[in-house]
């Protein structure tokens, strides 16, 4: 079965500097790829997906991710966090079955004034 | 338009006691899942449906029940609740575009569930 790795658990970043949440796969067949943001006691919302195409997707609030295959990653970055953006991010890898869907352990992300 | 809605949002049980989720969705999607969200552990699947009447495990299944008997309702049952099942419980759901996947699931708030 695929899985993925967050690299980082937490990452601290001051409003407006950008940032970059580590995400590597790992898989036998084709993935896809995907990035839900948690905000604080809410439920997970799509940010953005990877499915085939461009390797680079572009997602909601000015979030943007690159799909790597020889590297098997699939980086969450933004160049310029608010404070809005705070809040927890999970990197998400499915095969052609959409019903087993793996999430990493999870990056909180925290943006400081 | 709710939405994924999950009824209740917190209850605390003692062992061995049995409980029900509910999960409710209002878009008309054909799949709906159910999971557990631990700390350092992300989101694990517990149990999935394809559409109404039809149920299947996913990766943590063992303590736990799901029915299906409405398309819009997918609910999850604690027959004898144990301290290792407190976490947060998330329904969502997703649908089809033709035969293709969409690969986008809308998640309810969450049920936060403790174990004594």
């Amino acid at each position: 079965a695929q899985s993925v790795t967050q690299l980082d658990s937490q990452v601290p970043v001051f409003e407006e500097a950008p940032v970059e949440l580590r995400c590597n796969y790992s898989s036998s067949v084709s993935v896809y790829l995907f990035w839900y943001v948690q905000y604080p006691n809410q439920g997970l919302q799509l940010l953005l997906k990877y499915l085939s195409g461009s390797t680079l997707v572009k997602g909601i609030n000015g979030f943007e991710a690159e799909f790597n295959k020889s590297q098997t990653s699939f980086h969450l970055r933004k160049p310029s966090v608010h404070i809005s953006d705070t809040a927890e991010y999970f990197c998400a890898v499915t095969g052609y079955n959409n019903n087993d869907m793996r999430f990493g352990a999870g990056t909180r992300l925290t943006v400081k004034p | 338009n709710a939405g994924v809605t999950q009824t209740p949002k917190f209850r605390v049980l003692k062992t061995g006691q049995s409980m029900t989720l509910l999960c409710a969705q209002d878009m008309n999607h054909e799949y709906m899942y159910w999971y557990r969200q631990d700390p350092g552990m992300g989101l694990r699947l517990i149990h999935y449906s394809v559409g109404e009447g039809t149920t299947a495990k996913g990766e943590v299944p063992d303590g736990y029940n799901v029915s299906r008997l409405k398309k819009q309702n997918f609910l999850l049952g604690l027959e004898s609740a144990a301290p290792s099942q407190t976490s947060v419980y998330f329904c969502a759901s997703s649908y089809s575009i033709g035969l293709a996947y969409s690969y986008e699931q809308y998640f309810g708030p969450g049920t936060r569930l403790t174990v004594t």
